[in-house]
């Protein structure tokens, strides 16, 4: 089953408007990680964020999580055409120490 | 160098061919991946490599039989596929196993199983 639920499964700004992406899981966590592939693609890494940590920030990228909510999310400030990709939560499998559960993902949009 | 490579790009195949898919990096990486993702989708793992060592099978069918001949290379040999196997085959590798380490992804493999 699915660790990971992110909202919204689309996204369609303007360039230059920030975009918002949240990933929801069920059970506890020992990190979670953002990944970002464009279309048809391999994925790339983007962050990741251990349980102990609240907010991490790389350039344009600024990730929270919230683990009593069980709930992280992913801004991208600024955004540009070349944002325009699905990007993807991943968390540790429960009960696992090696795997990684990737959400439904939200596709995003960067309209120039 | 941190790229994952693999070959081909394109794979049209039918459902009495044998194929494989290759994998290679060279990020002395000990870890490696065989992911399966479907239009829409997010990735699903299918295998794990450990220092050369199938470490976890996620109940693949045996018509996809993974290989790992030395620490910078990892195949995935097809054989009589069905129709529902046509997905993007994603090859991964990050520095050991485990959680915390940043996976890093090839640009994948479009399989067609006619």
């Amino acid at each position: 089953s699915q660790q990971g639920e992110e909202d919204p499964q689309a996204l369609s700004i303007q360039e230059g408007e920030n975009a918002t992406m949240n990933c929801s899981y069920k059970t506890s966590i020992n990190n979670l990680q953002w990944y970002r592939q464009n279309s048809g693609r391999g994925l790339v890494h983007l962050i990741l964020i251990r349980s102990n940590e609240r907010e991490k920030h790389s350039g344009r990228l600024r990730v929270t999580l919230d683990t009593s909510k069980k709930s992280s999310s992913l801004l991208i400030t600024a955004s540009r055409a070349a944002d325009t990709a699905s990007y993807f939560c991943a968390t540790d499998a429960s009960g696992s120490s090696y795997k990684l559960i990737f959400g439904s993902g939200t596709r995003l949009l960067v309209r120039p | 160098d941190t790229e994952v490579t693999q070959t081909p790009k394109h794979l049209v195949m039918g459902m009495t061919n044998k194929k494989s898919l290759k994998c290679e990096q060279h990020m002395g990486h000990r870890a490696m991946y065989w992911y399966k993702q479907k239009a829409k989708k997010p990735p699903e793992l299918m295998f794990v490599y450990s220092y050369e060592k199938l470490s976890i099978n996620e109940s693949v069918p045996s018509r996809f039989s993974p290989e790992c001949p030395n620490s910078s290379l990892l195949n995935l040999h097809l054989h009589a596929l069905q129709p529902e196997d046509s997905a993007l085959y994603l090859c991964a590798s990050s520095q050991k196993l485990g959680q915390s380490y940043e996976q890093y992804f090839g640009p994948g493999t479009r399989l067609t199983v006619t």
